[in-house]
């Protein structure tokens, strides 16, 4: 059982906005900066958004991200074929003192 | 680009140990913290810990305490994580990944190409 909940899939058309919920405590996206990974078959992890709306160099400004309180979330807009892929959010935990990862969410591009 | 090379897939028996390293070249990430983290098939992402840059001092997470060992040869530009004990669960993907950019704690933007360690019987 992951610490952060993700819900497992969201799917949309091509073009259309996807978006993607974190749910976690105070102890851990209620006071730290949430990241999102996007996680493609063989192939490691790749950062897609970190300190909850950065978006590192290269990665499209299809790509968004927001937190509020103890939730963040990840939208995906002008969703396209290549998106199709499992989404990971990530934080510290104060309690746990460690990162914690959300359960994943499958992207189906229909 | 900066980038972290991990040793081969492994194979091994229950209740044996393996130890995966982690090289980064030219001693790029000798002041990163650097991090290991697992996913196995149809399963989340996992962090097991992490090694500090200064001390070499590890961090480790709760479930794996008592089993895993992180070190480093700054030396050789190495890490390395040694995990015993295994059993068939262990069976993952093992990653290690460092924050070399402007994120904080989780934001790993350099990750290993990952190595395939499988337990069984």
């Amino acid at each position: 059982q992951s610490v952060l909940t993700q819900p497992p899939s969201a799917s949309g058309t091509p073009g259309q906005r996807v978006t993607i919920s974190c749910s976690g405590s105070s102890s851990n996206i209620g006071s730290s900066a949430v990241n999102w990974y996007q996680r493609l078959p063989g192939t490691a992890p790749q950062l897609l958004m970190f300190s909850n709306d950065q978006r590192p160099s290269g990665v499209p400004d299809r790509f968004s991200g927001s937190k509020s309180g103890t939730s963040a979330s990840l939208a995906i807009s002008g969703l396209q074929s290549e998106d199709e892929a499992d989404y990971y959010c990530a934080t510290w935990d104060d309690s746990l003192h460690a990162v914690v990862f959300g359960g994943g969410t499958k992207v189906i591009v229909l | 680009q900066m980038q972290l090379v991990q040793s081969g897939s492994e194979v091994k028996k229950t209740g044996s140990s393996v130890k995966v390293s982690c090289k980064t070249p030219g001693n790029t990430f000798t002041y990163r913290y650097l991090h290991w983290v697992r996913q196995a098939p149809g399963q989340a992402l996992q962090w097991m810990g992490f090694i500090t840059p200064f001390n070499d001092d590890p961090k480790y997470a709760q479930e794996f305490q008592g089993r895993v060992t992180i070190t480093r040869d700054k030396s050789m530009s190495t890490a390395y994580m040694e995990l015993s004990s295994l059993r068939s669960e262990d069976t993952a993907m093992y990653f290690c990944a460092v924050v070399a950019g402007d994120g904080g704690v989780g934001a790993f933007d350099i990750w290993g190409q990952g190595t395939m360690v499988t337990v069984s019987s």
